[in-house]
């Protein structure tokens, strides 16, 4: 089955980056955009991005700029959202997630599991 | 950005009851609105997708409708598993953004 196995916790310091790796099985993995969506805690959803698994092409939220890069490794199926110096409002759970539509403007299904980030002194 | 407000914010229902969450978006977005369930602890599942279609395995008891600038999640009639969080997304333009979540809970 469609499937997105994320990377584990992590806990990071301020000013420190965070990389994580989202596996992906079950379908074609330069078929579908992935999307990263992170969650802070007891607070609602943000959109961060998308990759191409494809040709590599990624798009990101004004926010993230200059702070965010998504990159891919078709080889081994995997994407991955690296976010640099980061704050403790950084702390959040970060989501990957398939674009079903075949495009990068479409419905998010299914999700990976999640990996929850820390940032702290 | 586009703006989207959910509302309401929290709702109490029983088991049975028909349950209506709307959401609204600061500008027009055709069809390109999604909703996702959570659970605590978990990560969203699709709902219902470009308004109004029904993914795979998503009972019927869940329909969305609307276009423009408005739109709306029903629940015919709740059920156990339907006490969660409820989300919309519009992806019609970047950055593509979600409503604040409603929270349905056990009256």
């Amino acid at each position: 089955q469609v499937q997105l196995v994320q990377s584990g916790a992590e806990v990071k310091k301020p000013g420190a980056s965070m990389k994580v790796s989202c596996r992906a099985s079950g379908y074609n993995f330069i078929g579908f955009y992935i999307h990263w969506v992170r969650q802070a805690p007891g607070q609602g959803l943000e959109w961060m991005g998308w990759i191409n698994p494809n040709k590599g092409g990624t798009k990101y939220a004004q926010k993230f700029q200059g702070r965010v890069t998504m990159t891919r490794d078709t080889s081994i199926r995997t994407a991955y959202m690296e976010l640099n110096r980061l704050r403790s409002d950084d702390t959040a759970v970060y989501y990957c997630a398939i674009d079903s539509s075949g495009g990068p403007q479409g419905w998010l299904d299914p999700w990976g599991q999640g990996t929850l980030v820390i940032v702290s002194s | 950005d586009i703006q989207m407000t959910q509302s309401p914010s929290s709702v109490s229902a029983s088991v049975g009851d028909r349950v209506t969450i709307t959401c609204r978006a600061s500008q027009t977005i055709s069809n390109s609105l999604h909703w996702y369930q959570q659970k605590p602890g978990k990560a969203p599942n699709l709902l219902i997708y470009a308004a109004s279609s029904l993914p795979n395995g998503v009972p019927s008891r869940f329909s969305g409708s609307g276009s423009g600038t408005d739109f709306t999640l029903t629940i015919s009639s709740l059920q156990p598993d339907d006490f969660a969080t409820y989300y919309c997304q519009q992806t019609n333009s970047t950055p593509q953004t979600f409503g604040r979540g409603t929270t349905v809970d056990i009256k």
